[in-house]
């Protein structure tokens, strides 16, 4: 099992470009997550996703879109790339497996210019 | 909203000392807390998950433990090494949202 994967490791952005990050996790959970982590803020919910079909606002939802587009992916859009969102993006998936509930992918470092 | 606090922020040690970190939350009604450890540029692996109903848990060197009425909940780690050193972050699950502290960054020196 590659358990929750992330593209791009890394990506620099113009003011103002779109992008979008991709999630995948093949342990057939039903909630996956998207957070940004800033230094001295530790990490923040974007929007998740309770189950295949719903989304919902976390913390910091705005500047942000978000896709479940079935069970295993969960993808993350920015429209219109903002300095302020210059971050490291985490995907997470929940699922309950041998006394471990979150599993993360390996962070995307976003550079906005 | 929930807010989880992490103290120390930073922590220097020398090889073999136990320590602990901590970790508090303001609203104690939680599912669980989970204990993370991050390696710089890497993501989350968790160490430890307590259920709201438990006190502790253990594995290995590590011991956390948890008092929900009192929103806290601590990382004992036994005879530190060189290789603990990372940032151990503490997570709580409110309904579907997980809320995370800021971290400890922990160096171990040899």
């Amino acid at each position: 099992n590659a358990g929750v994967t992330q593209t791009p490791k890394f990506q620099v952005l113009k003011t103002g470009q779109s992008m979008t990050l991709q999630c995948a996790q093949d342990m057939n959970h039903n909630s996956m997550y998207w957070y940004r982590q800033d230094p001295g803020m530790g990490l923040r919910l974007i929007y998740y996703s309770a189950s295949e079909g719903t989304t919902d606002k976390g913390e910091v939802p705005n500047g942000y879109n978000v896709s479940r587009l079935n069970k295993r992916e969960f993808s993350l859009r920015l429209e219109s790339a903002a300095p302020s969102q210059t971050s490291v993006y985490f995907c997470a998936s929940r699922g309950w497996d041998r006394g471990v509930e979150q599993y993360f992918g390996p962070g995307t470092r976003l550079t906005v210019t | 909203k929930q807010e989880v606090t992490q103290i120390p922020a930073a922590l220097s040690v020398p090889e073999g000392e136990n320590l602990v970190l901590n970790c508090s939350f303001t609203d104690s009604a939680i599912y669980n807390l989970q204990w993370f450890r991050q390696d710089p540029g890497k993501g989350l692996t968790s160490l430890l998950l307590i259920q709201s109903s438990q006190r502790e848990q253990t594995s290995g060197r590590l011991n956390a433990s948890l008092d929900k009425s009192s929103g806290r909940s601590t990382l004992y780690i036994a005879a530190s090494q060189p290789g603990d050193s990372a940032t151990y972050l503490c997570a709580v699950r409110t309904g579907n949202q997980f809320y995370f502290g800021t971290g400890t960054s922990l160096t171990v020196i040899p």
